[in-house]
């Protein structure tokens, strides 16, 4: 069965501090890819999406994220953090056009000012 | 606005009863997906539906059961055989197949007292 990787359960960061959140998939095949955030007392919302072409995925509020197919990975980066960062971050992914999406645990996400 | 609204917000349930999460959506989505969050262990997929009258189970489906009578509406019923009920719930759509992502309503959290 497909599974989704997310290395760190729990990140405590400084304001302005580079991040980077690891995420792998199992699935070997055609896959789209996604980043979702919810930040506290509020609904999932969608960071960024791959679905092909540039593996260098451009998201809001300045984060990015690189598809390695070779790697199987899927990472979230920010060069610099911001204390509003502070959430729960999803790595999520749907298999070649599957009816739905995979997520992984969750990576919470805790900035200190 | 278009979007998702989950209805009621907090919820409270005696054990041995029954109980119905509401989920309406305006976006003429087709795919509508029930998940459970619980701390440290993600999203959970319950079920979802591709289609009206037509609906699959997802991961964790036992305990649980859904309806599709209208296009805008997946409510999920809570039934005394679910084991640990006690969970924040997910609604979400999709334009037609999960490949396109999801939009996330606000969820429902249920207590069982």
């Amino acid at each position: 069965a497909q599974s989704v990787s997310q290395h760190n359960h729990h990140v405590i960061l400084s304001e302005a501090a580079s991040l980077e959140l690891g995420c792998n998939y199992s699935y070997g095949g055609t896959v789209n890819l996604f980043w979702y955030v919810q930040y506290p007392g509020q609904h999932l919302q969608l960071l960024l999406k791959y679905f092909s072409g540039d593996p260098l995925v451009k998201g809001i509020k300045g984060f990015e994220a690189e598809f390695i197919k070779s790697k199987f990975s899927f990472n979230l980066r920010k060069p610099s953090v911001q204390w509003s960062d502070t959430a729960e971050y999803f790595c999520a992914v749907n298999e070649n056009r599957d009816d739905k999406i995979i997520f992984g645990k969750g990576t919470r996400l805790h900035i200190l000012p | 606005d278009g979007g998702i609204t989950q209805s009621p917000k907090y919820l409270f349930r005696k054990e041995g009863q029954n109980v119905t999460l509401s989920c309406e959506q305006n976006l003429n989505h087709d795919a509508m997906y029930w998940y459970r969050q619980d701390p440290g262990q993600g999203l959970r997929l319950i079920y979802y539906s591709q289609i009206v009258n037509d609906f699959q189970k997802g991961d964790i489906a036992e305990g649980y059961s859904v309806s599709r009578e209208k296009k805008e509406s997946f409510p999920l019923t809570v039934t005394s055989a679910q084991k640990n009920p006690t969970a924040f719930y997910l609604c979400a759509s999709s334009i037609r197949q999960g490949a396109y992502g999801y939009t996330f309503g606000s969820g429902t959290r249920l207590t069982v007292v």
